[in-house]
């Protein structure tokens, strides 16, 4: 079974520059999570979708930051414009239901901002 | 709201001897699933141990173990026989019930020394 996959892996960008990142669940997994794990910190959740709805956004900060999962499968994660504070890792989990204990990771998009 | 705390930013031990990193917790729930996840330096986070709430008995998976004390709040987790390859950060979660997102502590970087 395929691992949830993200792209890219790394990202430079300047401040006020845009970025998006795209994550693909594990085949077959209804929720999707985006957390954002600053340098020294443990994630936080961004956004939670069930299938192509949104179950939790209240961390998002929706002036710069949105994210869609069209068709209840692949999502992206964009940022417009950057601050030098969204510097972080970028990471999507999958679970094949909210009340499925268990989470799987994504590698990680590691996002540096100048 | 639930919150994760981890006093230990960082931990060093000598291989093959044991380690005892330290969670505590705070939640008005009853019932609920906590988390030892390991995050190594390519940023996956791999599920080390879980433990259900309602389960009064330790969880344990091979050389991993957590001390569960529900009234204490306080979820260790304990490493026998370490090993070169247990080096990493280390992040106890708190599952939320009503979605599913984990919260997380700050994280303990833990070093095998050779």
């Amino acid at each position: 079974e395929a691992g949830v996959a993200q792209s890219p892996r790394y990202k430079i960008i300047e401040k006020r520059q845009s970025v998006a990142f795209w994550c693909n669940p594990i085949s077959g997994h209804a929720t999707l999570y985006w957390y954002q794990q600053i340098l020294g910190q443990g994630p936080k959740l961004l956004i939670q979708f069930q299938n192509n709805g949104v179950v939790d956004d209240s961390q998002l900060p929706k002036d710069r930051f949105s994210a869609e999962r069209l068709k209840g499968v692949d999502s992206t994660l964009k940022i417009q414009p950057a601050k030098l504070e969204d510097s972080a890792v970028y990471l999507c989990a999958s679970s094949s239901q909210p009340n499925s204990y268990e989470q799987y990771f994504g590698p990680g998009t590691r996002l540096t901002v100048t | 709201a639930q919150t994760v705390t981890q006093s230990q930013p960082e931990m060093s031990v000598q291989e093959a001897e044991t380690v005892t990193l330290s969670c505590t917790y705070d939640t008005s729930e009853s019932n609920y699933y906590l988390f030892w996840y390991k995050q190594p330096p390519s940023r996956q986070m791999i599920l080390v141990i879980r433990q259900e709430a309602y389960k009064q008995q330790n969880a344990t998976e091979n050389r991993f173990s957590v001390n569960f004390q529900k009234a204490a709040k306080s979820f260790s987790l304990k490493i026998s026989d370490s090993q070169l390859g247990d080096t990493a950060m280390y992040f106890c979660a708190f599952r939320d019930n009503q979605g599913g997102k984990l919260i997380f502590g700050q994280g303990t970087e833990l070093s095998v020394k050779p």
